[in-house]
């Protein structure tokens, strides 16, 4: 099956910073998200992004599928930015594969 | 539009013991797909439901099975528990073309 790979697995910040996640997959995809899971344990969906570039807010995602690889950028980061965010893709079955995560720790 | 929903939120079962977990899809979404989460993994597939069929399954024993209705809500039934089962079970639904959209998920806790 596809492989993905994230990095980088923990990453701290302090309030304000910039930062990039990467996720690389083995494989062409026809669909990549990008995920926060909050302390609860509920996924959010950030961003639907197979191929491009999207915004929202602080928040910004580019996918560039003929190289295999995707970035989240968090800008002016919050403490509220802190969790596991996973990137998840799909291939040409019917499952989607999760990387392992970067846990981000925002501190005020 | 109305989100994932998953019930119960939480559950403590006894190994050896039946669990059922249930999931009503998002407004619009055909499809519905259960993940278990293990403590600091990401999550893995279990299976998939389109039209009331499994049409897809993830590397899980028998002992997980599954169920959608008309309305596209599902089921998730786990028998003869065992103590690795314990877990944050994760719902999902999705449609053609889109994303997937997660419930906040059901931890279960096998004593």
């Amino acid at each position: 099956g596809i492989q993905v790979e994230q990095s980088p697995p923990d990453l701290i910040l302090q309030e304000g910073a910039n930062s990039t996640l990467r996720c690389n997959f083995s494989d062409s995809v026809n669909n990549l998200q990008w995920f926060h899971q909050n302390p609860w344990g509920q996924l959010i969906n950030l961003f639907y992004i197979p191929s491009g570039t999207k915004q929202n807010g602080r928040l910004s995602a580019t996918t560039v599928a003929t190289e295999r690889y995707s970035l989240l950028y968090i800008s002016s980061s919050q403490t509220t930015d802190s969790g596991v965010y996973f990137c998840a893709v799909r291939s040409n079955d019917y499952k989607l594969s999760f990387g392992a995560g970067t846990t981000v720790t925002v501190r005020a | 539009e109305t989100g994932v929903t998953q019930s119960p939120t939480h559950l403590i079962k006894t190994r050896g013991q039946q669990v059922t977990l249930r999931c009503s899809s998002q407004s619009g979404h055909n499809t519905v797909s259960w993940y278990q989460q293990a403590l600091g993994q990401g999550p893995q597939f279990i299976f998939q439901y389109y039209r009331e069929e499994e049409n897809g399954r993830g590397n899980f024993p028998p002992r997980f099975s599954g169920l959608q209705f008309p309305n596209y809500s599902s089921e998730l039934n786990v028998n003869a528990l065992e103590l690795d089962d314990s877990a944050l079970y994760l719902c999902a639904s999705s449609s053609t073309g889109f994303g997937y959209t997660f419930g906040s998920g059901t931890r279960l806790t096998v004593v």
